[in-house]
């Protein structure tokens, strides 16, 4: 089955940097990657959408300045976590969708992203 | 708006207990209802349904969608302390705003089987 590799699986980052999370497509490739966040007892928000070789679609209200998000190949995007404070702090997924299967979604492991 | 909502928003049980989640949604250009179980980390797959009336089955889970009343259900028999986590409804869907399809999130169901 097709997997999807997210890394780091936890991080602990000071107030004021910043952190890259990588999100893998192992075995197929992946024209579109979605970025969620998900914080304590809540369900997953979408945050961006991220097409291979073009620029990211953000959901109303995420900061596209603070979440850098690069998709620069067909296996392989990245959310940057920028200048990061504690209200940042939550459960970052990465989804990846197949150039010929647009109805499966397949998640990563997730990231735990702690800001002190 | 494009929603998701999930019922109950928790809910303890013994084992051995039938157990029934609800989904009910609104969006635009609908292509598919998603289950996932979630337990520490990221969702795991249950099933996608894309007909109404035909029934998915999974050992002993299964769900059922309605399009007409924009509703699907998650039964799970003979609960086990195992099916303890959260269970999330998603839709995939085309948005009216343009872009591809994408999928939103109803609150999920936090179930929890007690012995």
């Amino acid at each position: 089955g097709a997997v999807v590799s997210q890394h780091p699986s936890r991080v602990i980052c000071k107030s004021g940097t910043s952190v890259k999370i990588e999100c893998r497509s192992l075995d197929f490739q992946a024209t579109t990657m979605f970025w969620y966040r998900q914080f304590p007892k809540q369900s997953l928000m979408l945050m961006a959408t991220s097409n291979e070789g073009s620029k990211a679609t953000y959901e109303q209200g995420v900061e596209k300045d603070k979440f850098l998000i690069n998709h620069a190949s067909l296996t392989l995007s990245t959310l940057t976590v920028t200048s990061a404070h504690p209200e940042d702090s939550s459960f970052y997924i990465c989804s990846a969708r197949e150039i010929d299967r647009e109805f499966l979604y397949f998640f990563g492991q997730g990231t735990r992203l702690t800001v002190v | 708006e494009d929603k998701v909502v999930q019922s109950p928003l928790s809910l303890v049980v013994h084992e051995g207990d039938t157990v029934t989640l609800n989904c009910s949604y609104e969006v635009t250009n609908f292509r598919s209802l998603l289950w996932y179980k979630q337990e520490k980390k990221a969702p795991t797959f249950l099933f996608m349904l894309t007909s109404s009336g035909i029934e998915k089955k999974s050992g002993r889970l299964s769900s059922i969608l309605d399009k007409k009343e924009l509703f699907s259900i998650l039964n799970i028999t003979a609960t086990q302390t195992g099916d303890s986590a959260v269970y999330l409804c998603a839709v995939d869907f085309l948005p009216s705003t343009g872009g591809g399809n994408k999928l939103t999130f109803g609150t999920g169901t936090q179930l929890k089987v007690e012995l």
